[in-house]
């Protein structure tokens, strides 16, 4: 089946630089995309989201970009700070399969001070 | 603090046994989803009730059921255990059913398999 990937499994990210995570998935005709921030021992925390009908979002310090062209989604965090070390997964939702998310593997983001 | 609620925390049982994971929805809350997180496979979903009625299935074996109440609250049972069914379990919640909107997970269950 189809499903969602990450290239990179971690970045590695000075304090107060901006971080990037790409995200590629291969289903076109997914319609909305969520990217979640999961901490140690916790559960995925909603970050944003994007329609297909849109190409950027901006959120307080994250922005998401989505290139339907070559099917690829992107998370910018702006002056990443050491509370945003986690593992970032982005996520896609096919309207006509249900409301069910398929995730791509993570990325584990790591904050240098 | 999603709102969502999940017991137990922690679960250690034996190959063979049967478990039952809870989880409340945020309050409101209709649809709730069931993901397993394994090291190998990652983040994969089970199972999504929405009022009470299964609205879709994923990748969930024969020997995994699951269930939503009248109250909304969500029981994933799992029988037969193997050393493989080791896993975080997820629930998610999500104010309707289908169509484009988030869904808010809970701490999740550590179930581990001996």
């Amino acid at each position: 089946g189809e499903s969602v990937g990450l290239h990179l499994p971690t970045l590695s990210v000075q304090e107060g630089d901006n971080s990037i995570i790409n995200c590629a998935y291969s289903n076109s005709a997914s319609d909305y995309f969520i990217w979640y921030k999961q901490e140690s021992g916790k559960g995925p925390q909603f970050i944003i989201d994007i329609r297909s009908n849109m190409d950027k979002r901006q959120g307080q310090r994250v922005t998401v970009l989505l290139n339907k062209t070559v099917k690829h989604l992107s998370l910018q965090i702006a002056a990443t700070q050491p509370g945003d070390s986690a593992v970032y997964f982005c996520a896609e939702n096919w309207r006509a399969a249900g409301n069910k998310l398929t995730f791509g593997g993570g990325t584990r983001v790591l904050v240098k001070p | 603090d999603s709102g969502v609620t999940q017991t137990p925390k922690h679960l250690i049982t034996a190959t063979g046994q049967r478990v039952t994971l809870r989880c409340s929805p945020r309050s409101g809350d209709l649809s709730v989803y069931w993901y397993q997180q394994s090291l190998d496979q990652g983040l994969q979903f089970l199972i999504h009730y929405y009022n009470g009625e299964e609205r879709a299935k994923g990748n969930i074996l024969e020997r995994f059921s699951a269930q939503q109440f009248p109250d909304l609250h969500s029981e994933l049972n799992l029988s037969s255990l193997e050393l493989g069914d080791s896993a975080l379990y997820f629930c998610a919640s999500s104010p309707r059913p289908e169509g484009l909107n988030e869904q808010y997970f809970g701490p999740g269950t550590r179930l581990t398999v001996t």
